[in-house]
C-alpha cells in the first residue's frame, strides 16, 4: 500500500538536544512538507521541498532544518536553538508543487521537550 | 493574528441530523478553500474543496458553501453518521498552489448515535 510513514509516533528530548522526526513516502511524490500544530492552532509549514536537493522555508523555520537527499524521504530536525519544540508535527506530500488538493499526510509525531 | 478561524472548537450533533462547521477568514486575498478531515492517531485527508467562482460545491452528504463578502464559509454534512466524528480542518490559500495554505485551528465533530 501507498503511503506517507512517520516515525516515531511518539518523542520526548531533553533539553538542549537536536532530535530528527522521520518522514518517508513511497507515493512518487515529488513534494513533501513539514507541518507544526499547537494547541488552538492551524497547521504551520515549517519547510517544503519541491525536488531532491532543494527545499524551501516556511512560515516557522527558525531553529529546525531538514534535508532532501532521497525522493521519498525528508526529515526533519529540531535544534536545540528551537525555542518551544513541544508540538504535534505533521509531514505530507503532493504529486507535486502544484496543488494542496491532492495532500497526503502522515499520521504526525508528537514531541514532548522533558 | 489568525487569517483562518474555526471559533467552535467541538460540536456535538444526533445521528442522522445535519451537522454545520464553521470557518471564518480574514484575508480578501483568499480564494481558494479547503477541508481536510482528521481521525485520532492519522493524519488529515482532504475532504471537499471550493474556490471563490462558486458559492457552493457538493460531494455525497458534504457541501461546502461560500460567502466571499461575509469571508465566511461552511461545511454541511447530511445526513451525520457516527463514522463522521473527527476532526475538521479549514484552509485558504489565494491561489490553488500547495504550499501557502493558511489553515485553521480545526473543529472536533461528535456524531452521537
Amino acid at each position: 500500500d501507498g503511503g506517507i510513514t512517520q516515525s516515531p509516533k511518539y518523542l520526548f528530548r531533553k533539553e538542549g538536544q537536536n532530535v530528527t522526526l522521520s518522514c518517508e513516502q513511497n507515493l512518487n511524490h515529488d513534494a513533501m512538507y513539514w507541518y507544526r500544530q499547537d494547541p488552538g492552532q492551524g497547521l504551520r509549514l515549517i519547510y517544503y521541498s519541491q525536488i531532491v536537493n532543494d527545499f524551501q522555508k516556511g512560515d516557522i523555520a527558525e531553529g529546525y532544518s531538514v534535508s532532501r537527499e532521497k525522493k521519498e524521504s525528508f526529515p526533519l530536525t529540531v535544534t536545540s536553538a528551537q525555542k518551544n519544540p513541544t508540538a504535534f508535527y505533521l509531514c505530507a506530500s503532493s504529486i507535486d508543487h502544484g496543488t494542496a488538493y491532492g495532500y497526503t499526510f502522515g499520521s504526525g509525531t508528537r514531541l514532548t521537550v522533558v | 493574528d489568525q487569517q483562518v478561524k474555526q471559533n467552535s472548537p467541538s460540536l456535538s450533533v444526533q445521528e442522522g441530523r445535519i451537522s454545520i462547521l464553521n470557518c471564518d477568514y480574514t484575508n480578501s486575498m483568499f480564494d481558494y478553500f479547503l477541508w481536510y478531515k482528521k481521525y485520532p492517531a492519522e493524519g488529515p485527508t482532504f475532504l471537499i474543496s471550493i474556490s471563490s467562482i462558486k458559492d457552493k460545491n457538493e460531494d455525497g452528504r458534504f457541501t461546502v458553501f461560500l460567502n466571499k463578502s461575509a469571508k465566511h464559509l461552511s461545511l454541511h454534512i447530511v445526513p451525520s453518521q457516527p463514522g463522521d466524528s473527527a476532526v475538521y480542518f479549514c484552509a485558504a490559500n489565494s491561489s490553488p498552489y500547495g504550499q501557502n495554505f493558511v489553515f485553521g485551528p480545526g473543529t472536533r465533530l461528535s456524531v452521537l448515535p
